[in-house]
C-alpha cells in the first residue's frame, strides 16, 4: 500500500525566494489537503481539493500561496518571496471519503 | 469558527497504565472528531475516529468517547506501551467542510 508522498522531504532557502513542494496523493484518493504545522502546534488547514477544483481556502493562505492541482492528482505549493515565519512544517493529506492519510511532510527552513 | 482545546499538554505513565486525553471544541455543528497520532519526524496517522452520532467506539486498546451536549471528547489507551509514546492529536470538523480544526496536542510518554 503506497501512503502519501511528499517531496522534498526538507528544503532550505533564503528570504524573498521562491519555493515549490509536490504531493502525490493515495491514488484512489480523489480529495486533496494541504496543512501547515510549527513546532509544538497541531496542524493548520491552507486548502483542499476535490479531484483539480480547489474548493476551499484559509485566510492563512495569502497571495504569496498558491496550490495546483492539474489532473487531480499530484498537487504543487509553492510560495513565493518567502519570509522568516513561512518556516514549517508543510503536510499534504488525502482521503477518498472520510478518514484522511498525512504524508511524512516537506520542514521548509527560511534563513 | 471552529476552536479546539486540548489537555493536558504532556502525559506521562507507567508501562500498563490507562492514559486519557481530553479535547473541547466550541461549534455544535461540527460532526467529526477524530484522533491522531504523530511520531518524531513523521506525519500525523490515524488512529480513531467518531462522528456524532455516536457516543463511544473502541479498536482493541483505543476507545473514544463523545458527549455532544458538553461539546468534548476523549481518548483511552489501556494497557499503554512503550511504542504508545507519540504526541497525540485531537481535531474536528463540520459537515460541510472539509476542514479539520486541531488541538495543540499532547506529548504522552510510556515509561518501561
Amino acid at each position: 500500500d503506497t501512503g502519501v508522498s511528499q517531496n522534498p522531504r526538507h528544503k532550505i532557502t533564503k528570504r524573498g525566494q521562491n519555493v515549490t513542494f509536490r504531493c502525490d496523493p493515495i491514488s484512489e484518493h480523489n480529495r486533496l489537503y494541504w496543512y501547515r504545522q510549527t513546532l509544538g502546534q497541531g496542524p493548520e488547514f491552507l486548502t483542499y481539493f476535490q479531484n483539480e477544483a480547489q474548493l476551499e481556502k484559509s485566510r492563512l493562505l495569502s497571495d504569496r500561496f498558491s496550490a495546483e492541482r492539474p489532473k487531480g492528482s499530484f498537487s504543487t505549493l509553492e510560495i513565493q518571496r518567502t519570509e522568516q515565519g513561512d518556516s514549517a512544517m508543510y503536510l499534504c493529506a488525502s482521503s477518498r471519503t472520510s478518514g484522511m492519510s498525512f504524508g511524512p511532510g516537506t520542514r521548509l527552513t527560511v534563513t | 469558527g471552529e476552536n479546539v482545546e486540548q489537555h493536558p499538554s504532556t502525559l506521562s505513565v507507567q508501562e500498563g497504565d490507562s492514559a486519557v486525553i481530553k479535547c473541547t471544541y466550541s461549534d455544535s455543528a461540527s460532526n467529526y472528531f477524530p484522533w491522531y497520532k504523530q511520531e518524531l519526524g513523521k506525519g500525523p496517522q490515524l488512529i480513531i475516529d467518531i462522528r456524532s452520532n455516536v457516543g463511544e467506539k473502541k479498536d482493541q486498546r483505543i476507545a473514544v468517547t463523545l458527549n455532544k451536549t458538553a461539546k468534548h471528547f476523549s481518548l483511552h489507551i489501556t494497557e499503554t506501551q512503550p511504542e504508545d509514546s507519540a504526541v497525540y492529536f485531537c481535531a474536528a470538523s463540520q459537515g460541510g467542510s472539509e476542514k479539520l480544526v486541531f488541538g495543540k496536542g499532547t506529548k504522552l510518554t510510556v515509561n518501561p
